[in-house]
């Protein structure tokens, strides 16, 4: 069946160091792809998505590309932010007949260092 | 647009108590769906809506009911509240036609504690 793995956390990094939060999934057809972000206290926000192969997603200095042969979907960013401190959820959307599944990752931690 | 909305925000409930928690959207999404979060658990699917009038399962549907009577409301209702469920809860929306990618709007989340 259709799944997402993603890194398990905590990460903990400083200030202005490059982050990786590896996801990969397993799926059959063309799935679309997410990354959501939830702050402290908050409810989840999409971060950035990509809907077919090769496909980068981008937005607030976080990328993501659609990787088919690799079956992954890592997040990226450059130079983290103590503002960037949150929870980040990998999820996969797919076709299931008449209705859209959505599977989501358990989520990793980050947390940010001044 | 004032996006999702859920209230409480904070509840608490003795054993056995039911309630109703309440979510509405203004996007006129057809799709709605509550989730629980759990630590260690991500996120998971208690029921989920395709339209007004249609409702389904999700994946911990037990001890949980639901309506959608109109396109904006989605009520989930609590029966008889159990220590199991202590849980924060999130109702999310979105459009739900084929060929969109299926983003999905979420609520600032309900923290609900059973004692």
């Amino acid at each position: 069946g259709n799944s997402v793995t993603q890194m398990e956390g905590p990460v903990t990094l400083s200030e202005e160091a490059f982050l990786t939060i590896n996801c990969t999934y397993t799926a059959t057809g063309y799935p679309s792809l997410f990354w959501y972000v939830q702050y402290p206290g908050e409810g989840l926000q999409l971060l950035l998505k990509a809907t077919k192969a090769d496909d980068k997603g981008s937005n607030k200095g976080f990328e993501a590309t659609y990787r088919k042969e690799t079956t992954s979907f890592h997040l990226e960013k450059g130079s983290v932010q103590v503002s960037d401190s949150a929870v980040y959820f990998c999820a996969l959307s797919y076709n299931a007949g008449n209705n859209r599944k959505l599977i989501w990752g358990l989520g990793t931690s980050l947390a940010v260092n001044p | 647009n004032a996006g999702v909305t859920q209230t409480p925000k904070f509840q608490v409930l003795k054993t056995g108590q039911s309630m109703t928690l309440q979510c509405a959207q203004d996007m006129n999404h057809e799709y709605m769906s509550w989730y629980r979060q759990d630590p260690g658990m991500g996120l998971r699917l208690i029921h989920y809506s395709v339209g007004a009038g249609i409702t389904d399962q999700g994946e911990v549907p037990n001890g949980y009911n639901v309506s959608r009577s109109t396109t904006e409301d989605f009520p989930l209702r609590l029966l008889s509240a159990a220590p199991s469920q202590t849980s924060v809860y999130f109702c999310a929306s979105s459009y739900s036609g084929f060929g969109t990618p299926y983003e999905q709007y979420f609520g600032p989340g309900t923290r609900l504690t059973v004692t």
